[in-house]
């Protein structure tokens, strides 16, 4: 069973500092690693993911994250926020490499404020 | 690439009719597609996973009776919310795949039953 535990439901950073975005998965198998943003009414971005290639994958707008089996962790990282990256953040589990079901996180809303 | 499109983008309706959602992959063939329930502030919750020419495969809990999906063709998949009731609001999302782990999303259906 594979299941995906988003540390902080709720993230505020100032514009212009870091941002992180704290993802823990347990999988059976070696999973594929996903992260999705999702502004307000609308559906979900794909923002990088992981599929065994390199374990640092960088993704559109900025964004990274970084696999680390040893830590069963996929944490998602900006180096500058900006305004616009405020929105919800799921990061999500395909255990089997094709298409079928996936496993959500709970979500991580993130703020940014001036 | 990888475009998906829904529509309608939001509709409203009266108590016991239907409700037509249509879910397009634009610029590549989607052999599955899913179809995803958000609540308020909530992650996604899976409802059924179609692949093309099939029927569909409904998570437990969900009636298959009341949420009709048809998957005729490689690039699109219709949902239908039959006989819509009011607890039937909320936001439909979804997604398409053409075969391997990645999943990309519609902008969602916000469907309001009155």
């Amino acid at each position: 069973a594979q299941s995906v535990t988003q540390l902080d439901s709720h993230v505020s950073v100032s514009e212009g500092t870091p941002v992180l975005l704290r993802c823990n998965y347990s999988s059976s198998y070696s999973p594929s690693l996903f992260w999705y943003v999702q502004h307000p009414n609308k559906g979900l971005q794909l923002l990088l993911k992981y599929t065994s290639a390199a374990t640092l994958v960088k993704g559109i707008n900025g964004f990274e994250a970084e696999f680390k089996k040893s830590e069963t962790s996929f944490h998602l990282t900006k180096p500058s926020a900006h305004m616009s990256d405020a929105a919800e953040y799921f990061c999500v589990v395909n255990p089997t490499g094709t298409a079928s079901k996936l496993t959500f996180g709970t979500g991580t809303r993130l703020q940014v404020t001036l | 690439g990888a475009v998906v499109s829904q529509h309608p983008s939001r509709v409203i309706c009266k108590s016991g009719t239907s409700v037509k959602i249509e879910c397009r992959s634009l610029d590549f063939q989607a052999t599955t597609m899913f179809w995803y329930r958000q609540f308020p502030k909530k992650s996604l919750m899976l409802m059924a996973t179609s692949n093309e020419g099939s029927k569909a495969t409904y998570e437990q809990g969900v009636e298959k009776d009341k949420f009709l999906i048809n998957h005729a063709s490689l690039t699109l998949s219709t949902l239908t919310v039959t006989s819509a009731h009011p607890e039937d609001s909320s936001f439909y999302i979804c997604s398409a795949s053409s075969g391997q782990e990645t999943q990309y999303f519609g902008p969602g259906t916000r469907l309001l039953v009155l």
